[in-house]
């Protein structure tokens, strides 16, 4: 199947301070990314949806000032969490969509803490 | 709007044991289903998948089937290995739409030697 990751796969970061998380397709064209967070525990819950070269639809209830996220080409997604706070403190989940395809595929995942 | 429902884990079975995973769902529109696997420190891989009523999914010894009438998706496995343990997610997506995936709590395996 299709692979897609994720970078970094962990990140520590003090409160106040931005953090970008990279999702790539290795070797797909991804026409369409999605978001997830997922608290432990928890099921994954869509925060937003990104096609390429246009604006992010956002999930009601997620801030977009807050969560910044860029889709600039093909292969590229990132998720910016800006001036984070320890309740931001979760793990990111990013999938990716071909155009043709319907399935879509996993990124390991990115856990973020900030202290 | 879209819902999934899965039943609560931990689920501890031993080995050779039969796994059932209850889902049910609430949907608007014509979902597909999907059951999601995630293995400790990996990422969610799609197990199985059936987009009309009355399809069964298989893959792996797993097996679900689309019950339109009962609005169900339930997994099966007849016979579990420590190596299935893991956690199952059930998911829906409508074809209409960004066609983003809606996602049950999640039930984790653990299968005993």
């Amino acid at each position: 199947g299709a692979v897609v990751s994720q970078h970094p796969s962990w990140v520590i970061c003090k409160s106040g301070t931005s953090v970008k998380i990279e999702c790539r397709s290795l070797d797909f064209q991804a026409t369409t990314m999605f978001w997830y967070r997922q608290f432990p525990k928890q099921s994954l819950m869509l925060m937003a949806t990104s096609n390429e070269g246009s604006k992010a639809t956002y999930e009601q209830g997620v801030e977009k000032d807050k969560f910044l996220i860029n889709h600039a080409s093909l292969t590229l997604s990132t998720l910016t969490v800006t001036s984070a706070h320890p309740e931001d403190s979760s793990f990111y989940i990013c999938s990716a969509r071909g155009l043709m395809g319907t399935e879509q595929f996993f990124g390991p995942g990115t856990r973020l803490t900030v202290l | 709007g879209n819902s999934v429902t899965q039943m609560e884990g931990p689920v501890t079975l031993s080995e050779e044991a039969f796994l059932t995973i209850n889902c049910t769902y609430t949907a608007t529109g014509y979902p597909s289903l999907f059951w999601y696997v995630q293995y400790p420190g990996e990422g969610l891989q799609l197990l199985l998948k059936a987009t009309k009523a009355d399809d069964k999914g298989s893959n792996k010894g797993f097996e679900a089937t689309y019950r339109k009438e009962t609005t169900s998706f339930h997994l099966e496995k007849g016979s579990v290995q420590v190596s299935d343990s893991a956690v199952y997610f059930c998911a829906l997506s409508v074809i209409t739409g960004r066609r983003a995936l809606t996602f049950g709590s999640g039930t984790r395996l653990q299968v005993q030697p």
